[in-house]
């Protein structure tokens, strides 16, 4: 079972240049959202996505962009990339289903690890 | 606003020793209780949920309790093996018509033979 694929696991960039993190699910999963994981800080929402065509801004939503084309796709972008952006990314999905909105379980790729210089 | 605290780490311990990992929250209305982990290298996966108060937790050995009393949900094992070593995250989910999780910080736990 592929789950939630991230890819590319490690990336160094230099402060300006712009790349793009992929996402992709293959459990059908209407709701889609990136995470970022930072020393002391746990991990904050940058963007989510609860279907196709629908996206929204989460806590520090500052110098991402998302687009959602497709159910199992949910690709992040740095335009252009800051030393403050330095983390690990993940991403994550479940299911949209009113029975278990509160009680769902997120299911989580194995994380993108970035540096910016 | 809602938020989860959990107890700073890194906690080391040996083989067999009983494990708590302390979490509070705060919350308005009524969230659901997660505790996710992460194995070095990985995504981080549930490890155990409780939905509503009183509600017990558990799974790989692993217990927590729903306290909303003292608005707690404190991971246990009463006995830990080295490869319970990991981060061990507490997060909560409320009724407030988003889709947004919280999660504390992450406490790492060494298991040492």
């Amino acid at each position: 079972n592929a789950g939630v694929t991230q890819t590319p696991k490690f990336q160094v960039l230099k402060t300006g240049q712009s790349m793009t993190l992929q996402c992709a699910q293959d459990m059908n999963h209407e709701y889609m959202s990136w995470y970022r994981q930072d020393p002391g800080m746990g991990l904050r929402l940058i963007h989510y996505s609860v279907g196709a065509g629908i996206t929204d801004q989460g806590e520090v939503p500052n110098g991402y962009n998302v687009s959602r084309s497709t159910t199992e796709d949910f690709p992040l972008r740095l335009l252009s990339a800051a030393p403050s952006q330095t983390s690990v990314y993940f991403c994550a999905s479940r299911l949209r289903d009113p029975t278990i909105e509160l009680t769902g379980e997120l299911f989580f790729g194995e994380g993108s690890r970035l540096t910016v210089l | 606003g809602n938020s989860v605290t959990q107890m700073e780490g890194p906690v080391t311990l040996s083989e067999e020793a009983f494990l708590t990992i302390n979490c509070t929250y705060t919350a308005t209305g009524y969230p659901s209780l997660f505790w996710y982990v992460q194995y070095p290298g990985e995504g981080l996966q549930l490890l155990l949920k409780a939905t509503k108060a009183d509600d017990k937790g558990s799974n790989k050995g692993f217990e927590a309790t729903y306290r909303k009393e003292t608005t707690s949900f404190h991971l246990e094992k009463g006995s830990v093996q080295v490869s319970d070593s990991a981060v061990y995250f507490c997060a909560l989910r409320v009724t407030s018509g988003t889709y947004k999780y919280i999660f504390g910080t992450g406490t790492r736990l060494k298991v040492l033979a």
